[in-house]
């Protein structure tokens, strides 16, 4: 069965500090992996996609790098701000097998204190 | 700017009543989707559909129907109300034919069966 474990399961860290999410997969064939950020109280909003053959992917503050060997993601986020405070999924999706086979992580849960 | 609207961001219903989710999507999207999302086991898809008047069941179907009349709409069915279907419920709606492009999300529907 697919799966995705993202780590660590919430974060609190200090307004302004850096801080790197985990995303670990198992879905093969692999087609692509994205980061949604999920304010409370709202739909997740995608900030990047990676797919195979990328390493390293910025959107602004957000850094995202994809180890296909490894099935390994990471998003770390720099400088952050009061507003990053909010859930981060990691979504994997194969190359084969329909929507049924999207395989959604968790969620890691950042909260930013000033 | 995409939008995606649910008809209620709260709903608090009673054991056995017939419960009705609406979501509308302006993007013309082919593509729209139901979830859910509850603590611990991040968000699951009950149904998708990729067309008008077709529907697929995804990884939780049980207890659940949906509808599609119009592009634009796709609508969550609940028969018959179990204190288990309290939920957020999540819909979605994507362009591209791929099980991997991005979706986009509506703010969300918190359900409370009592």
């Amino acid at each position: 069965k697919n799966q995705v474990e993202q780590s660590p399961q919430s974060l609190i860290i200090l307004e302004g500090k850096n801080c790197t999410l985990q995303c670990n997969y198992t879905v093969s064939p692999f087609s692509n992996l994205r980061w949604y950020k999920q304010d409370t109280g709202r739909g997740p909003v995608s900030l990047t996609i990676m797919t195979f053959s990328e390493n390293t992917k910025s959107n602004g503050r957000y850094t995202a790098t994809l180890d296909a060997d490894t099935k390994q993601s990471s998003l770390h986020i720099t400088a952050s701000q009061l507003s990053d405070s909010a859930s981060y999924i990691c979504v994997v999706s194969p190359l084969s097998g329909g929507y049924q086979k999207v395989t959604f992580g968790i969620g890691t849960k950042l909260q930013v204190i000033p | 700017d995409v939008k995606v609207t649910q008809s209620s961001r709260y709903l608090v219903k009673r054991t056995g009543e017939k419960v009705f989710l609406e979501c509308v999507q302006d993007m013309d999207h082919e593509n729209m989707f139901w979830y859910r999302q509850d603590p611990g086991l991040g968000l699951r898809l009950i149904y998708f559909s990729y067309d008008v008047k077709m529907k697929e069941k995804g990884d939780i179907p049980e207890g659940y129907s949906v509808s599609r009349e119009k592009k634009e709409r796709f609508s969550l069915i609940l028969e018959s109300a179990s204190t288990n279907q309290t939920s957020m419920y999540l819909c979605a709606s994507s362009d591209a034919p791929g099980q991997g492009e991005e979706q986009y999300f509506g703010p969300g529907t918190r359900l409370t069966v009592t």
